[in-house]
């Protein structure tokens, strides 16, 4: 089955500076990566999610990274803000096989 | 758009007892409901994963006995804990997949399960 590791499982940066996160999965057969901003006490959010069929994908201060060949992908927060202060999670799925694969979490600490 | 809500958020009960927790889409209409614990500082395990009028389909390890679940109509997917124990003292999470959110899970905003 799918395997999804996650690094670093702590982060903590400085306020402005830029936060990455990544990911690597074990089934090729994989083609949907979201990712999930967790808040103390509360359900996990989905914040971006990527499709294999394309490399890149941007959200204001969010973008996520996909390189199939190496199976792995990241997320990348630019000008961090103390309120993105959380856990977050990767993980992986085939579309249509419904089932998510999540990583162990990185708990990210922006420094005002 | 795509909200999940769960009820309740916080629950104690004593130990023995059998606690019903429910998850509902608001806005949508769920085929797939997942259910999830996650433990202090760990990651989201899969419990079992209901489809609307068909028997949940469990994990390997999850005693379908003890939570017992029930996803009778596209909006509304319960998770029962009987006899419960300490150790099921956890944080419960739901999420629901519908066809018109193009295959995203969105997730409830969970419920803290204190067993005295």
């Amino acid at each position: 089955g799918e395997n999804v590791e996650q690094h670093p499982s702590t982060l903590s940066v400085q306020e402005g500076d830029s936060a990455v996160i990544k990911c690597t999965y074990s089934d090729s057969a994989s083609n949907y990566f979201p990712w999930y901003k967790q808040e103390l006490g509360k359900g996990p959010q989905l914040i971006i999610d990527i499709r294999s069929n394309v490399g890149e994908k941007k959200d204001q201060r969010i973008a996520v990274t996909l390189n199939k060949t190496a199976k792995h992908f990241s997320l990348h927060i630019t000008e961090t803000q103390p309120e993105d202060s959380a856990v977050y999670f990767c993980a992986a799925s085939q579309l249509g096989a419904q089932k998510l694969v999540f990583g162990q979490g990185t708990r990210l600490t922006i420094n005002p | 758009g795509a909200v999940v809500s769960q009820h309740p958020s916080r629950v104690i009960c004593k130990s023995g007892t059998s606690v019903k927790i429910e998850c509902r889409s608001l806005d949508f209409q769920a085929t797939t409901m997942f259910w999830y614990r996650q433990f202090p500082k760990q990651s989201l395990m899969l419990m079992a994963t209901s489809n609307e009028g068909s028997k949940a389909t469990y994990e390997q390890g999850v005693e379908k006995d003890k939570f017992l679940i029930n996803h009778a109509s596209l909006t509304l997917s319960t998770l029962t804990v009987t006899s419960a124990h300490p150790e099921d003292s956890s944080f419960y999470i739901c999420s629901a997949l519908g066809l018109s959110v193009a295959d995203t899970q969105y997730f409830g905003p969970g419920t803290r399960l204190t067993v005295l």
